[in-house]
């Protein structure tokens, strides 16, 4: 089955660019997604990119996925406090349901 | 629409008590999932369900974790007997599912358990 890999903490001070990345192993996935975590709360989708793209740019944040390598990432411009948080990569297993989640990254922001 | 519903939104027990972990996922969404997040293992899915029959549980860790959806609108995740290593937050989801769009999974504000 799918596995998704990504590191466990960042930390970035605030108005700094801060980039998540993340890893996966099945190659079929059509569409891939990052999600957002705030303390005591359920995940949200983030954004989304389909697989046959390279880039998505919504505001500050720009996804970049790299199909050879397997290598998704997030880029968050100009990074804020509120943007502390858990962000999930999820990437399906074989088809679109259900998903899979990486461990989460734990961005932490600086003031 | 209010979202994914879950309740309680905490609950403390004693070992050896059973658990009962109830959601309501948004109308008309046809999958629903069973998540459980803990610092050690991260999001672990559980099991799912399309159209209120079980498509996989095999990541329901023991026999003492049971769900049901008994219809479209309410899902059930039971441990009987519950034990201190199933102190965790539980996550319900719900997503419209289907192949060539994305799939949205929507998630409640979970249940914190602990189980003393």
């Amino acid at each position: 089955g799918e596995d998704v890999e990504q590191s466990l903490f960042l930390s970035v001070r605030e108005g700094d660019s801060s980039v998540i990345n993340c890893t996966y192993t099945d190659s079929s996935s059509t569409y891939l997604y990052w999600y957002k975590q705030e303390p005591g709360a359920g995940l949200q989708l983030l954004t989304y990119i389909f697989s046959n793209m390279d880039m998505k740019q919504d505001q500050r944040l720009t996804v970049l996925l790299n199909k050879k390598d397997k290598h998704l990432s997030l880029r968050i411009a100009d990074t804020q406090t509120g943007d502390s948080a858990i962000y999930f990569c999820a990437v399906p297993d074989s088809g679109n349901t259900p998903l899979v989640f990486g461990k989460g990254t734990r961005l932490s922001v600086i003031a | 629409d209010a979202g994914v519903i879950q309740s309680p939104r905490h609950e403390v027990t004693e070992m050896g008590q059973e658990v009962t972990l109830r959601c309501k996922p948004i109308s008309g969404h046809d999958y629903l999932f069973w998540y459980r997040q803990t610092m050690m293992r991260g999001l672990e899915l559980l099991i799912y369900f399309n159209n209120n029959v079980p498509i996989d549980d095999s990541g329901m860790p023991e026999d003492r974790f049971s769900a049901k959806m008994p219809n479209a609108s309410f899902s059930t995740l039971k441990i009987q007997p519950s034990e201190p290593r199933d102190s965790a937050v539980y996550f319900c989801a719900s997503s419209l599912g289907g192949r060539n769009r994305p799939d949205t999974q929507y998630f409640g504000p979970g249940t914190r358990l602990t189980v003393l």
